[in-house]
């Protein structure tokens, strides 16, 4: 199975200031026959099922703001929020579909300082 | 619109089993794969289980495999996840997906629905 770490668990970003997240995989999702990072990020609120934000690790999901960027391949990468809105606060999830079982990191929850 | 709706979740006993059904809509539900996760009060997300669109493929996550068996009725737009000998740590929201990749990533979920065991 592989194994999703991310980092920090939890962090607290002044409003308007930027917030990064990081995901690590025990093994690289890069797929060179396509050149893609099997890679994605969620957003989950309270009482909601998780939002797509990010596809292939960078390709932002058609009405997410674009404050919202994923970056890295292989077995690094970022979710990087650049301009915290209040809206923002929510747990974050990356999710490798490179394999089954697909695995999740263990979520981020985000903050306002 | 594309819809998934989830039912059947509530409180049995250990050992017990129950049935959760999503019903599907807005969508070619026999074109897809589908999958079950689950999600533990205040932890992350798992993955359950998978099926393809014919029914004739099935996976299943190392912790349910044994007692939970996904289905599907293409006729009436519906998956199915039979739980048998539940016990406290399969308490959670259960969620139904689809997952679409290829080009490019679709990703619907429904609402979720309780799964509570507990005597």
């Amino acid at each position: 199975d592989i194994v999703m770490t991310q980092s920090p668990d939890s962090l607290a970003v002044s409003l308007g200031e930027r917030a990064t997240i990081n995901c690590k995989s025990s093994q690289s999702v890069f797929y060179s026959s396509n050149n893609k990072n099997y890679l994605v990020w969620y957003q989950q609120k309270p009482g909601q099922p998780p939002k797509l934000l990010v596809y292939w690790a960078s390709t932002r999901e058609s009405g997410v703001p674009d404050r919202f960027s994923g970056s890295g391949s292989g077995t690094d990468f970022t979710l990087t929020i650049s301009s915290l809105q209040a809206e923002d606060v929510a747990v974050y999830y990356c999710q490798q579909y490179f394999s089954t079982p697909l695995t999740f990191g263990g979520g981020t929850k985000v903050e306002i300082k | 619109e594309v819809q998934l709706v989830e039912s059947g979740g509530g409180l049995v006993q250990p050992g017990g089993s129950l049935r959760l059904s999503c019903a599907a809509s807005g969508f070619s539900f026999s074109n897809y794969w589908m999958h079950w996760f689950r999600q533990r009060p205040g932890k992350g997300l798992l993955w359950v289980s998978r099926i393809k669109n014919d029914g004739s493929i099935v996976t299943y996550a190392d912790s349910v495999k044994g007692r939970f068996t996904i289905s599907r009725d293409n006729a009436k737009n519906t998956l199915y996840l039979q739980m048998n000998s539940l016990r406290a740590e399969d308490t959670a929201v259960y969620y139904c997906a689809r997952l679409f990749w290829g080009d490019y990533f679709e990703a619907t979920w429904g609402q979720g629905t309780l799964v509570t065991v507990s005597s």
